[in-house]
């Protein structure tokens, strides 16, 4: 059956480093992968999509690859900040559905 | 922007009870979701449709139904709510010509007890 795992361990950094987020996935052949932004209490907001035959993708501090040999995506957060503290979920999309991860919350200390 | 607004944001009903969740968007969008979130599980899919009047079902829809009678309003509903459907519940949409960027209500959290 198809599995996503993101960071099974929250996410502790201090301002101004990278975070750097693992989305792993087994049984599944993504034709696009995306990343959102959950604040607690709230639904999720997209940030990013990456297609299957894009390696890298960008959008002011956010980095996002994907490679499709190693069944990974990695989601980076540069010169991090307190802000950018949340839950962020990588979802998985071949059709009009996704598949999402359970989930990896960051904490950027001031 | 795009506004997906869900009816209640907390929600508090007994065992046995029959709920509707209802879920509202303004930007004419096709497809329109409903999952459950659970800590340490994500977001499941409970139903989709992707037109009116047309539904399908996705990982988990026992003990659900859902029903769109207009484009922008789809409901979800618990026949006879159960204490293991306890969770958050969030509806989302999306335009069919994109690549399938999903736009969430605030979530709507449901206790049974």
């Amino acid at each position: 059956s198809q599995k996503i795992e993101q960071n099974s361990e929250a996410l502790n950094i201090q301002e101004g480093k990278t975070a750097t987020l693992t989305c792993n996935y087994t049984n599944y052949s993504p034709a696009y992968l995306q990343w959102y932004r959950q604040d607690p209490g709230r639904g999720p907001v997209f940030l990013l999509l990456i297609r299957e035959n894009e390696k890298e993708k960008r959008k002011e501090r956010l980095k996002v690859t994907f490679d499709t040999t190693l069944k990974q995506s990695l989601f980076h957060i540069t010169a991090s900040q307190p802000a950018d503290s949340a839950t962020y979920l990588c979802a998985l999309g071949g059709d009009y559905k996704l598949s999402f991860g359970a989930g990896t919350t960051v904490t950027v200390r001031a | 922007d795009v506004k997906v607004t869900q009816s209640s944001r907390y929600l508090v009903k007994r065992t046995g009870e029959k709920v509707f969740l209802e879920c509202v968007q303004d930007m004419d969008h096709e497809n329109m979701f409903w999952y459950r979130q659970d800590p340490g599980l994500g977001l499941r899919l409970i139903y989709f449709s992707y037109d009116v009047k047309m539904k399908e079902k996705g990982d988990i829809p026992e003990g659900y139904s859902v029903s769109r009678e207009k484009k922008e309003r789809f409901s979800l509903i618990l026949e006879s709510a159960s204490t293991n459907q306890t969770s958050m519940y969030l509806c989302a949409s999306f335009y069919r010509g994109s690549l399938g960027e999903q736009y969430f209500g605030p979530g709507t959290r449901l206790t049974v007890t």
